[in-house]
């Protein structure tokens, strides 16, 4: 079937300090990835995304490129800001009839610290 | 509209009551998708829609949960006889066309708790 592993936080930086969030896939065929980022007490927004292997996706500092020899896509940001404390998601695309829904992980709080 | 839109923002039902969840999407985006978030969870995929037509209900958890989308723009969730485990975050997210990948523009979610 069609998965998503990340880690687990919360995971807790100092300002200005380096940031990676593992996630893994398990997907039949070629999914698209997204990492989705959720901001306290806001709706699901798209941070970035690739959609073949090798890709990379960026957005507002942080980086994700889709490995498919490691199934990963790992997201990463040189120097996290307070502003970035969120929830972020992991997530595939897989088909569902004619259409493609979201598979996602379970999600990784992020809280940066002055 | 400016995005996804959902109402209400938070219900708390009594056990056993029905409730009905709407999603306004963003005018013209043909798919419309619900998903369910439990607490500390991702997002789980419901139902999803392309214009009016209910292509795939995989997703909803038990035949208390019925959706519908009559005029393909507004969609309701409706849960009858609601259950202390229906208690989570229901989101709707709609995308531009139902063909190929699109980005999902989600809603802020209702959530619900079922006391």
């Amino acid at each position: 079937g069609n998965s998503v592993t990340q880690m687990e936080g919360p995971v807790t930086l100092s300002e200005e300090a380096f940031l990676t969030i593992n996630c893994t896939y398990t997907a039949t065929g070629y999914p698209s990835l997204f990492w989705y980022v959720q901001y306290p007490g806001e709706g699901l927004q798209l941070l970035l995304k690739a959609t073949k292997a090798d890709d990379k996706g960026s957005n507002k500092g942080f980086e994700a490129t889709y490995r498919k020899e490691t199934t990963s896509f790992h997201l990463e940001k040189g120097s996290v800001q307070v502003s970035d404390s969120a929830v972020y998601f992991c997530a595939l695309t897989y088909q569902k009839n004619s259409g493609y829904a979201l598979n996602f992980g379970k999600g990784t709080s992020l809280l940066v610290t002055p | 509209g400016a995005g996804v839109s959902q109402s209400p923002r938070y219900k708390v039902a009594k056990r056993g009551q029905d409730v009905a969840l709407r999603c306004d999407p963003i005018s013209g985006h043909v798919s419309l998708f619900w998903y369910q978030q439990a607490l500390g969870q991702g997002p789980e995929f419901l139902t999803y829609f392309q214009n009016e037509a209910q292509l795939d209900k995989s997703g909803l958890p038990s035949d208390r949960f019925f959706a519908e989308r009559p005029e393909g723009s507004v969609s309701t969730l409706k849960i009858q006889r609601t259950q202390q485990e229906d208690s989570a975050v229901y989101l709707c997210a709609s995308s531009r066309t139902g063909q190929g990948v699109n980005e999902q523009f989600f809603g802020p979610g209702t959530r619900l708790t079922v006391l």
